[in-house]
């Protein structure tokens, strides 16, 4: 079946320091691939989305390409802010069209 | 827009009690959905719909997980003889249309369920 593994936190980081969160999946054809973004106390919004292969999503600075060759779909920022501490979820939904799969989350704080 | 809101947002059983969570989707959502979230774990898929129908149960742990979407609006979610391996934060999320895999899904805020 259909499986995400990102890499488990936390990740402490200064402020205006690079942000990468590794994720990669396992399914089959063709998925549509998610980040999601938890911050504290509130529910999980979207973040950015890429739906085919060598797509790139991007919002708030935050920018992540669909790499088909090797099943990717990582999260960077050049410079986080301390506003970026939250846990992060890769996601996938599969070719069938329904429900999402998500990975453990990554659990990040930005230090001042 | 209103977003996708849930009730209660706490709710606290017994062991044995039975509980009811609701979920109001986005006005005009086609598609809902409800997750499962241990703590410190990823959301896990329980069920789906499609409107009233219900089209994907397979997430849903034993048959004391029961959901319902009645008039393809709200949906509720019963657990019965709550077990303390139910405790979690129950998330429902709305999505606009009934088919691909390119829309996005819309997620309320949860309810936390803590079995005592």
């Amino acid at each position: 079946g259909d499986s995400v593994t990102q890499m488990e936190g936390p990740v402490t980081l200064s402020e205006e320091a690079f942000l990468t969160i590794n994720c990669t999946y396992t399914a089959t054809g063709y998925p549509s691939l998610f980040w999601y973004v938890q911050y504290p106390g509130e529910g999980l919004q979207l973040l950015l989305k890429a739906t085919k292969a060598d797509d790139k999503g991007s919002n708030k600075g935050f920018e992540a390409t669909y790499r088909k060759e090797t099943t990717s779909f990582h999260l960077e920022k050049g410079s986080v802010q301390v506003s970026d501490s939250a846990v992060y979820f890769c996601a996938l939904r599969g070719a069938a069209g329904n429900k999402l799969t998500f990975g453990g989350g990554t659990r990040v704080l930005v230090k001042p | 827009g209103a977003g996708v809101s849930q009730s209660p947002r706490y709710k606290v059983a017994k062991r044995g009690q039975d509980v009811a969570l609701r979920c109001d989707p986005i006005s005009g959502h086609v598609s809902l959905f409800w997750y499962q979230q241990a703590l410190g774990q990823g959301p896990e898929f329980l069920t789906y719909f499609q409107n009233e129908a219900q089209l994907d149960k397979s997430g849903l742990p034993s048959d004391r997980f029961f959901a319902e979407r009645p008039e393809g609006s709200v949906s509720t979610l019963k657990i019965q003889r709550t077990q303390q391996e139910d405790s979690a934060v129950y998330l429902c999320a709305s999505s606009l249309v009934s088919s691909g895999n390119t829309d996005t899904q819309y997620f309320g805020p949860g309810t936390r369920l803590t079995v005592l």
